[in-house]
């Protein structure tokens, strides 16, 4: 079945709309980072974040771990963050495990903010 | 500093040949990860290095791929007897020990004709 479920896949937003990108994840996680994938394929870190809240500048991320979930939140949107919004996260299959951070990627979603 | 660098940065290759995809993490990151992206499969893990071993290797998607790390730090990802479905962007990522933040290189695009 599915373990990392990013919503929504697609998302379309005029310059300096505000809006939020979710990440459901199946089991206990021990890693979640959010990227942002630019035009040439380079990845972006944004946030390690497995819990609690963080901010830089216009973005924000919230992950509540205990319900599987982390949204990551976009406020004034601009033409330079459109791109592919990856959640990835380090499961730990029924809370045990080894940990030593093999990431499993959602779908992605693709932002694209029109001027 | 100086981030995660691969080279080549793009390789086309013949069908049956065999190609070598190299990676230098950032000084002094001793966890190591490959991953590969492609239109079907999205970003899939290939293979960990914590320093010079490789604890987890269940990604590699055949014995056509090996990869090696020597001295704690370059890693080179050797695919044999290239096929079509080998093309892909071949990522590699590095973090100050397993489980923390990783870093991502710019990739190599690799296409086989």
């Amino acid at each position: 079945g599915i373990q990392v479920e990013q919503s929504p896949p697609d998302l379309i937003l005029q310059e300096g709309a505000n809006s939020t990108l979710r990440c459901n994840f199946s089991d206990s996680v021990n890693n979640l980072q959010w990227f942002h994938q630019n035009p040439w394929g380079q990845l972006i870190n944004l946030f390690y974040i497995p819990s609690g809240t963080k901010q830089n500048g216009r973005l924000s991320a919230t992950t509540v771990a205990t319900e599987r979930y982390s949204l990551l939140y976009i406020s004034s949107s601009q033409t330079t963050d459109s791109g592919v919004y990856f959640c990835a996260v380090e499961l730990l299959r029924g809370g045990r495990g080894t940990s030593y951070g093999k990431l499993t990627f959602g779908q992605g979603t693709i932002l694209t903010v029109h001027p | 500093g100086a981030g995660v660098s691969q080279s080549p940065s793009n390789k086309v290759t013949e069908k049956g040949k065999d190609v070598e995809l190299r990676c230098d993490p950032i000084s002094g990151h001793t966890a190591l990860y490959w991953y590969r992206q492609s239109l079907g499969q999205g970003l899939e893990f290939l293979i960990y290095f914590q320093g010079n071993s490789a604890p987890d290797k269940s990604g590699l998607p055949s014995d056509r791929f090996s990869a090696e790390r020597t001295g704690g730090s370059v890693s080179t990802l050797t695919i044999q007897r290239t096929q079509q479905e080998d093309s892909a962007v071949y990522l590699c990522a590095s973090s100050y020990r397993g489980a923390y933040e990783q870093y991502f290189g710019p990739g190599t695009r690799l296409t086989v004709t």
